[in-house]
C-alpha cells in the first residue's frame, strides 16, 4: 500500500496570506489527523476528520480549519498567516478504530515571512 | 484533557548500551500508548504501541512497559546501534470526542555514540 502523502512539501508565504495544505491517507483509512510540529512545542494536535466530519479539535484559533472529502483526502487551511505559524504540518491516517496505529505523511514545511 | 510529560529531553549512550525513556500521563481513561521515532528531516514512524490491558510488549530490541496505577510508561532499547539515533516521542490517547486523539510528549533526542 502506498503511504500517506502530503502536498506541497514546502511553502513560503507572506504574513496575512492564506494557505491550503493537502493530505492523502493510506488506502482504506478513513481517519485523518493534523498536527503542527515546532522545535519548542513538539507535536500539537490540530484536528481530526473521519468520514467527512470533524471528530476532534485541538486548542488552535479559528484561523486553522480543515475538511475531508468523500475519498478521505483532507485539506487544512490557515487564514491570515502569522509569523508564528511557521512550522512543519503533519497529517496522519488511521483506520476506523480511532487514533490507533496512526501513520504519518512526510509533512509540509510552511515558512511565513 | 490529557497531559504527557517525557524525560529525559536528551540522552546519550554508547553503542551496545541500553536506553530508557520515560513518560507520564494524566488521564486515567487513556488506553493506548504509542511510541514514534523521528529521524532528522523525516516523518515520525510508529515503532511500538501498547494497550492498557497489557503490561509489557517487546519487538526485537525494543520494549515498552506500562504501569496504569502510576500512570507511566517507558520505552526500552537494548543493544543500541548508531541507527537508533533519532528523536523519540511518546503519546497517549486523549479521551475527547467520540474516539479520542493523541497527545504527544515533547520528545527525547537519543544519540548513540559508536
Amino acid at each position: 500500500k502506498a503511504g500517506v502523502t502530503q502536498t506541497p512539501r514546502y511553502l513560503i508565504k507572506t504574513r496575512g496570506q492564506q494557505v491550503t495544505l493537502s493530505c492523502s491517507p493510506i488506502s482504506g483509512h478513513r481517519s485523518v489527523s493534523w498536527y503542527q510540529q515546532t522545535p519548542g512545542q513538539g507535536l500539537q494536535f490540530l484536528f481530526e476528520y473521519f468520514s467527512e466530519t470533524q471528530r476532534n479539535k485541538g486548542n488552535f484559533p479559528g484561523r486553522f480549519s480543515g475538511r475531508q472529502f468523500s475519498n478521505s483526502r483532507s485539506e487544512m487551511n490557515v487564514s491570515t498567516l502569522e509569523l508564528g505559524d511557521s512550522a512543519l504540518y503533519l497529517c496522519a491516517s488511521s483506520g476506523d478504530r480511532g487514533p490507533y496505529e496512526q501513520y504519518f505523511g512526510p509533512g509540509t514545511r510552511l515558512t511565513v515571512t | 484533557g490529557e497531559n504527557v510529560e517525557q524525560h529525559p529531553s536528551t540522552l546519550s549512550v554508547q553503542e551496545g548500551d541500553s536506553a530508557v525513556i520515560k513518560c507520564t500521563y494524566s488521564d486515567s481513561a487513556s488506553n493506548y500508548f504509542p511510541w514514534y521515532k523521528q529521524e532528522l528531516g523525516k516523518r515520525p514512524q510508529l515503532i511500538i504501541d501498547i494497550r492498557s490491558n497489557v503490561g509489557e510488549k517487546k519487538d526485537q530490541r525494543i520494549a515498552v512497559t506500562l504501569n496504569k496505577t502510576a500512570k507511566h510508561f517507558s520505552l526500552h532499547i537494548t543493544e543500541t546501534q548508531p541507527e537508533d539515533s533519532a528523536v523519540y516521542f511518546c503519546a497517549a490517547e486523549n479521551y475527547g470526542g467520540s474516539q479520542g486523539n493523541l497527545i504527544f510528549g515533547k520528545g527525547t533526542k537519543l544519540s548513540v555514540k559508536p
